[in-house]
């Protein structure tokens, strides 16, 4: 398994700021990953971060909303830019640990965006 | 597109069972997950089956898969009150990357003393 941390936990935003989120995980993985949960719903795959090269995003997300770095392969960075209160959402980091198929997720960051 | 889809909320008495169920429509499926999500935390890695398998039992959970009906289900016995969480069915396949999760709604499971 992975420990995985997210910081901020929680952060309420003015629409049209942006915030980072990190995610530090405890050993080196491969995979890392951004999920969104919006309020009622379920998860929604945003982006793999990939190390040393452009994060892959899904459809319907773009870098220019949601930039992502990934220096190393403990750490990556999900920004939400120019936030709407559309924007508010649990944001989670999730990691492949390369074992069967498993995958493993931070806390998760609540925003709130007014 | 996949779909995956769970019933919203289920409610036990302590020391009963709890099946908390999912339907799919991704004949292509190759892992099918259980994670539970307790109020203010992330998700946790219950349990998962291949699909090539109908049963997979761990301690006080069950999983029981039936492929041709693209159904998948969680059994908790003896449910606690601590088992009273969020619990969501996903499923990946490799024709859209294993790494690529597709989750359902989520099944609120509400445990009552």
């Amino acid at each position: 398994s992975a420990v995985i941390s997210q910081k901020p936990s929680r952060d309420i935003c003015q629409r049209g700021t942006s915030l980072t989120i990190q995610c530090q995980v405890d050993s080196q993985v491969t995979m890392m990953f951004w999920y969104r949960q919006q309020p009622g719903q379920s998860l929604t795959l945003i982006a793999t971060a990939n190390q040393g090269s452009e994060a892959t995003y899904e459809s319907g997300f773009v870098i220019d909303k949601f930039p992502i770095s990934r220096p190393n392969l403990t750490f990556s960075t999900l920004t939400v830019s120019n936030m709407s209160p559309e924007d508010s959402s649990i944001y989670l980091c999730s990691v492949d640990t390369g074992g069967p198929s498993e995958q493993f997720f931070g806390p998760g960051t609540r925003l709130t965006v007014l | 597109g996949e779909d995956v889809e769970q019933s919203l909320f289920l409610s036990v008495r302590e020391g009963d069972s709890s099946v908390i169920n999912c339907t799919y429509t991704d004949s292509s499926s190759t892992y099918l997950y259980w994670y539970k999500q307790e109020p203010g935390a992330g998700l946790q890695l219950l349990t998962y089956i291949f699909s090539n398998m109908d049963m997979k039992q761990d301690q006080r959970l069950t999983v029981l898969l039936n492929k041709k009906d693209k159904h998948l289900s969680l059994r908790i016995a003896d449910t606690q009150t601590g088992d009273s969480a969020i619990y969501f069915c996903a499923e990946t396949s490799d024709f859209r990357g294993a790494n690529n999760l597709f989750f359902g709604t989520g099944t609120r499971l509400t445990v009552i003393p």
